[in-house]
């Protein structure tokens, strides 16, 4: 079966860094991606890795084990603008994209 | 580039009435997913499309939930009967190309069924 599992909720202070985890089981595997989506809006594309290893993009960054079936995203120099909820989405080889049920984080000043 | 367009943003309609959502892909793409938002199960896949073909549809729910993409520029879900556990946001979302590196969400559509 699927299963994607993250921490429902974390906090953070501004300016300082958050580690956000996902671990997966799944029937597939064709890549994992990072999503941020902000209360009442959709979810924006945020990194993408179907390889090993990390992927770093500006302030946030994502690493992958295949292995180990975890990933997880790194946000450095957090600020207000970054509250929002983080979904962590597996592709199977069948092209279905399996979302997890997020990481609302808040971050307070 | 005009992004995923849905319709309606929001509706509310009694129990019982029959609810089609709708959604126009990014021109080009190829995959078209449909996938439904609440608090307690967070974003579930519904049905996907590629090339206006229904891949896998092992999502809806039940027979009240069908979903048609006549064209490459159009699908619909609809809910008929509708319950007042199907209120939830319903996002459709499209992607260019298989292995692609992302796929795009519409603004959603936000359903309450009273």
């Amino acid at each position: 079966g699927q299963n994607i599992d993250q921490p429902t909720e974390m906090t953070a202070t501004e300016g300082a860094i958050v580690q956000i985890n996902c671990t997966y089981q799944t029937s597939g595997f064709n890549g994992l991606f990072w999503y941020q989506q902000h209360a009442g809006e959709a979810p924006t594309f945020l990194s993408y890795n179907v390889l090993d290893g990390l992927e770093e993009k500006g302030r946030f960054s994502s690493f992958l084990s295949r292995s180990k079936g975890y990933s997880y995203l790194l946000l450095k120099e957090l600020q207000m603008k970054d509250s929002a909820s983080y979904l962590c989405a597996v592709r199977e080889h069948t092209d279905k994209l399996i979302f997890g049920t997020g990481t609302r984080l808040q971050v307070f000043p | 580039d005009a992004g995923v367009i849905q319709s309606p943003r929001h509706e509310v309609t009694e129990m019982g009435q029959e609810v089609t959502l709708r959604c126009k892909p990014i021109s080009g793409h190829d995959y078209l997913f449909w996938y439904r938002q609440t608090m307690m199960r967070g974003l579930e896949l519904l049905i996907y499309f590629n090339n206006n073909v229904p891949i896998d549809d092992s999502g809806m729910p039940e027979d009240r939930f069908s979903a048609k993409m006549p064209n490459a520029s159009f699908s619909t879900l609809k809910i008929q009967p509708s319950e007042p556990r199907d209120s939830a946001v319903y996002f459709c979302a499209s992607s260019p190309t298989r292995n692609g590196n992302t796929i795009y969400f519409g603004e959603g559509s936000w359903l309450t069924v009273v």
